[in-house]
């Protein structure tokens, strides 16, 4: 069974950092594209960031692009959300998704990780 | 970016009866589209892919079309389970992948 687990959430005030965690198992992780998406609360879904199975194609959205950095270890089966400079804006839900390399939609989600930006 | 517009925002539908969810895109995502369906507090979960195709364990009742840029999600006979929202979204052209707002099923 494919599972996916975030981890790291939390308050943090604005301009500060934080790193968010996804550990997986149930399939073979060194194998599959990993995203972040998150959702505002109230809000839709926002794809953030992806990373190919051997970290040598990253992209990000624009709106957090020089702010976020993704990252994972293979040998650990987990991928990371580095999030510095904060703001209330990046107050949400933050999801791990991972789907099958190409042009494929997101088979399997995590339960998610609030983090809530705030003075 | 390709910007995916779902309509209507909000659809009050009575247990039993049919509902049909419209998803546009704003240029040609050929078939390469998704829907989710996310209920209160929970994760996003795939229903359809290849704007037709069910995923694994979905019912029957679920079932997509279209192509190009008009897409439509079908729930033949709402069950209470399927009181949620929906979220279209197009992995055709990318960076980004892009979603649609969302349609929320509700009980009339």
């Amino acid at each position: 069974e494919v599972q996916l687990v975030e981890s790291g959430g939390g308050l943090v005030q604005p301009g500060g950092s934080l790193r968010l965690s996804c550990a997986a198992s149930g399939f073979t992780f060194s194998g599959s594209p990993m995203n972040w998406v998150r959702q505002a609360p109230g809000k839709g879904l926002q794809w953030i960031s992806v990373i190919s199975s051997g970290s040598d194609t990253i992209y990000y959205a624009d709106s957090v692009k020089g702010r976020f950095t993704i990252s994972r270890d293979n040998s650990k089966n987990t991928v990371y959300l580095q999030m510095n400079s904060l703001r209330a804006e990046d107050t949400a839900v933050y999801y791990c998704a991972k789907k099958v390399p190409g042009n494929n939609p997101f088979d399997h989600w995590g339960q998610g990780t609030l983090v809530t930006v705030s003075s | 970016e390709i910007v995916m517009t779902q309509s209507p925002a909000t659809l009050s539908v009575s247990p039993g009866e049919r509902a049909t969810l419209s998803c546009r895109a704003s240029q040609s995502v050929a078939n390469n589209l998704a829907w989710y369906q996310q209920k209160p507090g929970q994760a996003p979960r795939l229903l359809i892919y290849d704007a037709f195709t069910r995923a694994t364990g979905i019912p029957a009742r679920f079932s997509g079309s279209g192509s190009g840029t008009e897409f439509t999600l079908t729930i033949s006979s709402l069950q209470s389970e399927d009181f949620a929202v929906y979220y279209c979204q197009q992995y055709s052209q990318w960076p980004p992948l892009t979603f649609g707002g969302g349609t929320k099923v509700e009980i009339k």
